[in-house]
């Protein structure tokens, strides 16, 4: 079946860039999205993109695509304590989204 | 629209009991989910459904769990019996299609004893 493979925690410095890692198995996804988790909330979608790209860009986030490789990125620029989070993602295939594990960003000061 | 509504948020069950759980899902929208998240399993999906129908169940643990969805505003998940490692977040969401953005509930907390 599908999977979707990113690394468990990541901790960066506020103000550095934060690249969350992403590989998933499906090739037929069509669209790849990042969700963020909240301490006791539910998750929001955060970004995506078309499986037809190779980067997307949204003010401070960054989206990168490698489709041959299955290979998905997400980079916060200018990382804030309030980007303090999980962050999952999510390949989209026929009608179901599956997940990745999420990894926890923690900032330090 | 209030989003999607799950009830209870919390639920504390001795191990044995019957669990059900609900979920309202955003009005319009044609997809249900529910997924369970934990520390080692991270966010597993369980169930769908298009259209009140359940589409593929595969990711249900085990006969234990059963979901109905018997009109379009309404979804239960049920543990009969429950047991100590059922204990998870659970959550439920909508969305409008297929490849369309997936709407989450605030999730159930269960903790069975």
């Amino acid at each position: 079946g599908e999977d979707v493979e990113q690394s468990l925690f990541l901790s960066v410095r506020e103000g550095d860039s934060s690249v969350i890692n992403c590989t998933y198995t499906d090739s037929s996804s069509t669209y790849l999205y990042w969700y963020k988790q909240e301490p006791g909330a539910g998750l929001q979608l955060l970004t995506y993109i078309f499986s037809n790209m190779d980067m997307k860009q949204d003010q401070r986030l960054t989206v990168l695509l490698n489709k041959k490789d299955k290979h998905l990125s997400l980079r916060i620029a200018d990382t804030q304590t309030g980007d303090s989070a999980i962050y999952f993602c999510a390949p989209s295939s026929a009608s179901k989204i599956i997940f990745g594990s999420g990894t926890r960003l923690s900032i330090r000061p | 629209d209030a989003g999607v509504i799950q009830s209870p948020r919390h639920e504390v069950t001795e191990m044995g009991q019957e669990v059900t759980l609900r979920c309202k899902p955003i009005s319009g929208h044609d997809y249900l989910f529910w997924y369970r998240q934990t520390m080692m399993r991270g966010l597993e999906l369980l169930i769908y459904f298009n259209n009140n129908v359940p589409i593929d169940d595969s990711g249900m643990p085990e006969d234990r769990f059963s979901a109905k969805m018997p009109n379009a505003s309404f979804s239960t998940l049920k543990i009969q019996p429950s047991e100590p490692r059922d204990s998870a977040v659970y959550f439920c969401a909508s969305s409008l299609g297929t490849n369309t953005e997936a709407f989450f509930g605030q999730g159930t907390r269960l903790t069975v004893v």
